[in-house]
């Protein structure tokens, strides 16, 4: 299982720009999730998935989209990049009713 | 899901135990206490939880109050690769999903 991926590793972008961060799984977890997470701060929801075809709101919603069309893929959309939103992105996932959540590598954004 | 407060940041000796505090007085009879670790600028990884007993896997041990409103993560004989950033978690029994990271507590092992 190669787990939780994420892709790009690292990305500069100007602001006005949008872009999708990549988030795919391969244990088959229903659950889906992306957080933020700023210098020197703990990770922030920004938002989640139970399924596919079903999404809702973490803590830190306002300037991102989300959509799940299969189990594996959770993509996370920025329609119009602002200098706020330079952080670490990390996609995580799990088994509903479990416990722990994997999480991938994270993607370093960086707007300009 | 009750808040939780952790010293900012502290030292072990490599070899020594390491002991990890968190203090959640709020917390309610339904809800586990959970320990994940973010080393270096990886993603976290899950450590343990538990809910009133006390618990211990390969990585580390968790010892819970009787009355819950703190607990201690035990690393037995920290490594350098120890050294991370260590969060403890309270979440409802019911919904185990979402997870509120605080600031956590910076561990760092020394040689």
């Amino acid at each position: 299982n190669a787990g939780v991926t994420q892709t790009p590793k690292f990305q500069v972008l100007k602001t006005g720009q949008s872009m999708t961060l990549q988030c795919a799984q391969d244990m088959n977890h229903e659950y889906m999730s992306w957080y933020r997470q700023d210098p020197g701060m703990g990770l922030r929801l920004i938002h989640y998935s139970v399924g596919a075809g079903i999404t809702d709101q973490g803590e830190v919603p306002n300037g991102y989209n989300v959509s799940r069309s299969t189990t594996e893929d959770f993509p996370l959309r920025l329609l119009s990049a602002a200098p706020s939103q330079t952080s670490v992105y990390f996609c995580a996932s799990k088994t509903s009713g479990t416990y722990e959540q994997y999480f991938g590598p994270g993607t370093r954004l960086t707007v300009t | 899901d009750a808040k939780t407060t952790q010293p900012p940041s502290m030292d072990c000796a490599e070899g020594r135990a390491a002991n990890l505090p968190c203090n959640h007085s709020t917390i309610s009879g339904n809800e586990y206490v959970y320990w994940y670790r973010q080393i270096h600028s990886q993603g976290p990884q899950y450590i343990i939880h538990g809910l009133k007993n006390n618990e211990t896997n390969e990585m580390a041990s968790l010892i819970i109050t009787e009355d819950r409103k703190s607990s201690t993560l035990i690393l037995p004989h920290a490594t350098l690769r120890d050294t991370a950033v260590y969060y403890c978690i309270v979440k409802e029994s019911y919904n185990t999903d979402k997870l509120i990271f605080g600031t956590g507590t910076r561990l760092q092992v020394f040689p």
